[in-house]
């Protein structure tokens, strides 16, 4: 079995705070990962992707890749109220012809 | 980013019926999509792999006589719920695979089905 690991919260935050999101995965062989943001009645949206072992950032956005503690985050800075969401860690198993597998989310909440 | 685009946004239907829901790609070409369900403060699970132009593959444990799928198009993928039961009521999702931006997965707006 497969699986994708988060922890389902809530994270709580201050306004202006990094939150710090974690996900583990079970498939070694992994090779693309991706960070998707779903707010409550709302179909995901994609935040990052991230491919090869690091760091990427994007605006207030890092995302964070370990293969080989199979283990991969999303840190926000500065967050934001309208950063208070659920955020979705999704992984492309090897051999799973670019099928995705989430994670059930951690839910997010920015406090002002 | 590309638009995917999803209808209708909700639906309410009366037991046995069968329910059509459509994905559109608007500005890309995608061979394959997906269809994703989502219960009540659960994640996202893989239902089918929509194929453009062959069969789609389905999850184990999903009915493929019961979700419909037809890819008729590269723009263009539909699930039927064909003889809805209350059981079915969930929210469905679909994606785009856009190829030529490293295989990311582009969403719907999701389609609210509630089967009364």
């Amino acid at each position: 079995q497969k699986e994708v690991e988060q922890n389902s919260g809530p994270l709580s935050v201050p306004e202006g705070a990094i939150a710090s999101l974690n996900c583990t995965y079970s498939d070694r062989g992994s090779q693309s990962f991706f960070w998707y943001r779903q707010y409550s009645g709302k179909s995901p949206e994609l935040i990052m992707s991230i491919y090869s072992n690091g760091d990427k950032e994007d605006g207030r956005f890092t995302a964070q890749l370990n293969k080989a503690s199979q283990y991969v985050s999303l840190l926000i800075r500065d967050s934001q109220p309208s950063d208070s969401a659920t955020y979705l860690c999704a992984v492309n198993p090897s051999g799973g012809y670019n099928k995705l597998i989430f994670g059930a989310g951690t839910r997010l909440a920015v406090h002002p | 980013g590309a638009v995917v685009s999803q209808h209708p946004s909700r639906v309410i239907c009366k037991s046995g019926t069968s329910v059509k829901i459509e994905c559109r790609s608007l500005d890309f070409q995608a061979t394959t999509m997906f269809w994703y369900r989502q219960f009540p403060k659960q994640s996202l699970m893989l239902m089918a792999t929509s194929n453009e132009g062959s069969k789609a593959t389905y999850e184990q444990g999903v009915e493929k006589d019961k979700f419909l799928i037809n890819h008729a198009s590269l723009t263009l993928s539909t699930l039927t719920v064909t003889s809805a039961h209350p059981e079915d009521s969930s929210f469905y999702i679909c994606s785009a695979l856009r190829e030529v931006a490293k295989n990311i997965q582009y969403f719907g707006a999701g389609t609210r089905l509630s089967v009364l």
